[in-house]
Protein backbone atom coordinates (compact mmCIF):
# COMPACT_ATOMS: atom_id res chain seq x y z
CA UNK A 1 0.00 0.00 0.00
CA UNK A 2 1.68 3.26 -1.51
CA UNK A 3 -0.30 5.37 1.19
CA UNK A 4 -2.31 7.32 -2.04
CA UNK A 5 -5.61 7.06 -2.14
CA UNK A 6 -8.21 7.27 -5.10
CA UNK A 7 -11.90 7.31 -5.62
CA UNK A 8 -13.37 6.26 -7.85
CA UNK A 9 -11.78 2.83 -8.61
CA UNK A 10 -14.02 3.06 -11.99
CA UNK A 11 -16.45 5.18 -13.33
CA UNK A 12 -18.40 4.53 -16.35
CA UNK A 13 -20.17 7.70 -18.42
CA UNK A 14 -21.10 9.27 -21.52
CA UNK A 15 -19.53 11.06 -23.84
CA UNK A 16 -20.14 14.67 -23.25
CA UNK A 17 -20.73 14.59 -19.17
CA UNK A 18 -18.29 15.91 -16.95
CA UNK A 19 -16.55 13.80 -14.03
CA UNK A 20 -14.25 14.06 -10.98
CA UNK A 21 -11.60 12.03 -9.45
CA UNK A 22 -10.21 12.31 -6.15
CA UNK A 23 -6.85 11.51 -4.84
CA UNK A 24 -5.74 12.11 -1.03
CA UNK A 25 -1.53 11.98 -0.71
CA UNK A 26 0.59 10.10 1.31
CA UNK A 27 0.68 11.69 4.87
CA UNK A 28 3.02 14.46 5.08
CA UNK A 29 3.22 14.77 1.31
CA UNK A 30 2.60 18.14 -0.55
CA UNK A 31 2.80 17.66 -4.27
CA UNK A 32 0.07 15.95 -5.96
CA UNK A 33 1.01 14.56 -9.71
CA UNK A 34 -1.91 13.68 -12.07
CA UNK A 35 -1.19 10.86 -14.85
CA UNK A 36 -3.09 9.47 -17.51
CA UNK A 37 -2.12 5.38 -18.79
CA UNK A 38 -3.69 4.82 -21.92
CA UNK A 39 -3.17 1.79 -24.38
CA UNK A 40 -1.81 4.00 -27.07
CA UNK A 41 -0.01 6.57 -24.81
CA UNK A 42 1.27 4.54 -22.34
CA UNK A 43 1.77 6.91 -18.95
CA UNK A 44 1.77 10.54 -19.54
CA UNK A 45 2.33 13.52 -17.31
CA UNK A 46 -0.74 15.86 -16.79
CA UNK A 47 -0.40 18.05 -14.10
CA UNK A 48 1.20 18.90 -10.83
CA UNK A 49 0.13 20.58 -8.01
CA UNK A 50 2.23 21.69 -4.64
CA UNK A 51 1.44 23.03 -1.63
CA UNK A 52 -2.29 23.96 -3.19
CA UNK A 53 -0.23 25.92 -6.35
CA UNK A 54 0.03 24.75 -9.85
CA UNK A 55 3.63 23.49 -10.04
CA UNK A 56 4.01 22.16 -13.63
CA UNK A 57 2.33 21.46 -16.71
CA UNK A 58 2.46 18.52 -18.89
CA UNK A 59 0.53 17.31 -21.75
CA UNK A 60 -2.87 17.82 -20.41
CA UNK A 61 -6.02 18.81 -22.48
CA UNK A 62 -8.21 22.58 -21.91
CA UNK A 63 -11.09 20.39 -21.10
CA UNK A 64 -9.34 19.13 -17.92
CA UNK A 65 -8.27 21.12 -15.11
CA UNK A 66 -7.38 20.29 -11.16
CA UNK A 67 -6.91 21.57 -8.09
CA UNK A 68 -5.41 20.71 -4.59
CA UNK A 69 -7.25 22.26 -1.64
CA UNK A 70 -5.97 22.93 1.88
CA UNK A 71 -6.00 19.54 3.63
CA UNK A 72 -4.04 18.66 0.18
CA UNK A 73 -6.27 16.47 -1.16
CA UNK A 74 -6.58 17.40 -5.56
CA UNK A 75 -9.28 16.37 -7.88
CA UNK A 76 -9.11 16.43 -11.23
CA UNK A 77 -12.20 17.62 -13.49
CA UNK A 78 -12.64 15.87 -16.60
CA UNK A 79 -15.45 17.73 -18.93
CA UNK A 80 -16.68 17.60 -22.11
CA UNK A 81 -16.13 13.54 -22.26
CA UNK A 82 -15.16 12.21 -25.28
CA UNK A 83 -14.44 8.07 -25.99
CA UNK A 84 -10.81 8.88 -26.17
CA UNK A 85 -10.38 10.02 -22.95
CA UNK A 86 -11.59 6.28 -21.44
CA UNK A 87 -7.90 5.48 -19.31
CA UNK A 88 -6.44 4.79 -16.49
CA UNK A 89 -5.70 8.27 -14.23
CA UNK A 90 -3.02 8.29 -11.68
CA UNK A 91 -1.86 10.44 -8.66
CA UNK A 92 1.27 10.07 -7.26
CA UNK A 93 2.34 12.09 -4.47
CA UNK A 94 5.60 13.62 -3.25
CA UNK A 95 6.81 15.67 0.16
CA UNK A 96 8.50 18.41 -1.61
CA UNK A 97 8.05 20.20 -4.98
CA UNK A 98 11.10 19.09 -7.28
CA UNK A 99 12.12 15.66 -8.01
CA UNK A 100 11.66 12.98 -5.40
CA UNK A 101 10.44 9.51 -5.75
CA UNK A 102 6.75 9.23 -6.76
CA UNK A 103 4.35 7.01 -4.72
CA UNK A 104 1.42 6.49 -7.06
CA UNK A 105 -2.51 5.93 -6.02
CA UNK A 106 -4.41 2.49 -7.43
CA UNK A 107 -5.95 4.54 -10.29
CA UNK A 108 -9.58 5.27 -11.41
CA UNK A 109 -10.55 3.32 -14.85
CA UNK A 110 -12.64 5.77 -16.53
CA UNK A 111 -14.92 4.17 -19.29
CA UNK A 112 -16.73 6.77 -21.48
CA UNK A 113 -19.29 5.18 -23.86
CA UNK B 1 11.76 16.00 -26.79
CA UNK B 2 12.61 13.48 -24.36
CA UNK B 3 11.96 9.79 -24.75
CA UNK B 4 12.23 6.55 -22.85
CA UNK B 5 12.93 3.60 -25.55
CA UNK B 6 11.89 0.06 -23.49
CA UNK B 7 13.02 -3.37 -25.09
CA UNK B 8 11.56 -6.11 -25.56
CA UNK B 9 8.05 -4.74 -25.58
CA UNK B 10 7.24 -7.90 -24.06
CA UNK B 11 8.25 -11.51 -22.65
CA UNK B 12 7.47 -14.77 -22.73
CA UNK B 13 9.70 -17.19 -20.17
CA UNK B 14 10.09 -20.20 -17.98
CA UNK B 15 10.26 -19.79 -14.09
CA UNK B 16 13.52 -20.11 -12.90
CA UNK B 17 15.17 -18.32 -15.99
CA UNK B 18 16.44 -15.17 -15.56
CA UNK B 19 15.24 -11.79 -17.39
CA UNK B 20 17.15 -8.32 -18.61
CA UNK B 21 15.33 -5.46 -19.98
CA UNK B 22 16.78 -1.88 -20.79
CA UNK B 23 15.84 1.41 -21.41
CA UNK B 24 17.63 3.98 -23.65
CA UNK B 25 17.36 7.58 -24.60
CA UNK B 26 18.58 10.12 -26.42
CA UNK B 27 18.89 12.49 -23.95
CA UNK B 28 20.84 12.18 -20.45
CA UNK B 29 18.74 11.25 -17.70
CA UNK B 30 20.34 12.07 -13.68
CA UNK B 31 17.97 9.86 -12.11
CA UNK B 32 16.39 6.60 -13.34
CA UNK B 33 13.49 4.70 -11.51
CA UNK B 34 12.29 1.22 -12.40
CA UNK B 35 8.45 0.39 -11.72
CA UNK B 36 6.53 -2.81 -11.91
CA UNK B 37 2.55 -2.46 -12.67
CA UNK B 38 0.47 -5.29 -11.45
CA UNK B 39 -2.80 -5.07 -13.64
CA UNK B 40 -5.66 -3.00 -12.27
CA UNK B 41 -3.11 -1.38 -9.73
CA UNK B 42 -0.71 1.85 -9.79
CA UNK B 43 2.68 1.68 -10.80
CA UNK B 44 5.06 0.42 -7.70
CA UNK B 45 8.46 1.57 -7.75
CA UNK B 46 11.26 -0.82 -7.51
CA UNK B 47 14.40 0.42 -7.88
CA UNK B 48 15.88 3.92 -8.07
CA UNK B 49 19.11 4.63 -9.33
CA UNK B 50 21.44 8.16 -8.88
CA UNK B 51 24.60 7.96 -10.16
CA UNK B 52 26.57 6.58 -13.29
CA UNK B 53 27.40 3.43 -13.22
CA UNK B 54 25.56 2.81 -10.45
CA UNK B 55 24.59 -0.96 -9.29
CA UNK B 56 21.34 -1.31 -7.07
CA UNK B 57 19.89 -4.33 -6.04
CA UNK B 58 16.17 -4.85 -4.43
CA UNK B 59 15.99 -8.74 -3.74
CA UNK B 60 16.13 -10.67 -7.37
CA UNK B 61 16.40 -7.42 -8.87
CA UNK B 62 19.18 -5.57 -10.17
CA UNK B 63 19.29 -2.44 -11.93
CA UNK B 64 22.01 -0.30 -13.60
CA UNK B 65 22.51 3.13 -14.65
CA UNK B 66 24.47 3.18 -17.78
CA UNK B 67 27.98 5.28 -17.93
CA UNK B 68 26.50 7.49 -20.62
CA UNK B 69 23.61 8.68 -18.48
CA UNK B 70 21.71 7.62 -21.24
CA UNK B 71 20.38 3.91 -20.58
CA UNK B 72 19.66 2.12 -17.98
CA UNK B 73 19.17 -2.33 -17.25
CA UNK B 74 16.84 -4.32 -14.97
CA UNK B 75 17.80 -8.10 -14.43
CA UNK B 76 15.57 -10.40 -12.34
CA UNK B 77 17.05 -13.59 -11.25
CA UNK B 78 15.55 -17.29 -11.28
CA UNK B 79 12.10 -15.36 -11.89
CA UNK B 80 8.39 -16.28 -10.16
CA UNK B 81 5.11 -16.29 -11.34
CA UNK B 82 4.68 -12.97 -9.13
CA UNK B 83 7.03 -11.12 -11.33
CA UNK B 84 4.34 -11.22 -13.66
CA UNK B 85 3.00 -7.72 -14.99
CA UNK B 86 4.43 -4.64 -16.59
CA UNK B 87 8.02 -3.01 -15.61
CA UNK B 88 8.43 0.47 -16.79
CA UNK B 89 11.52 2.44 -16.73
CA UNK B 90 11.18 6.69 -15.63
CA UNK B 91 13.12 9.36 -15.02
CA UNK B 92 12.35 13.21 -14.54
CA UNK B 93 11.88 15.42 -17.24
CA UNK B 94 14.72 18.12 -16.43
CA UNK B 95 14.30 19.76 -12.92
CA UNK B 96 10.78 19.50 -13.17
CA UNK B 97 9.58 16.42 -10.75
CA UNK B 98 7.51 15.16 -13.05
CA UNK B 99 8.25 11.45 -14.75
CA UNK B 100 8.69 10.39 -18.22
CA UNK B 101 7.43 6.62 -18.90
CA UNK B 102 8.83 4.28 -21.26
CA UNK B 103 6.41 2.39 -23.37
CA UNK B 104 7.03 -0.77 -20.28
CA UNK B 105 7.80 -4.22 -21.25
CA UNK B 106 5.54 -7.11 -20.58
CA UNK B 107 6.71 -10.29 -18.72
CA UNK B 108 5.05 -13.08 -18.42
CA UNK B 109 6.11 -16.42 -16.68
CA UNK B 110 4.87 -19.74 -16.82
CA UNK B 111 5.10 -22.39 -13.83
Amino acid sequence: DSGVTQTPKHLITATGQRVTLRCSPRSGDLSVYWYQQSLDQGLQFLIQYYNGEERAKGNILERFSAQQFPDLHSELNLSSLELGDSALYFCASTQGGGWDEQYFGPGTRLTVT
Amino acid sequence: GQQLNQSPQSMFIQEGEDVSMNCTSSSIFNTWLWYKQDPGEGPVLLIALYKAGELTSNGRLTAQFGITRKDSFLNISASIPSDVGIYFCAGPRGSQGNLIFGKGTKLSVKP
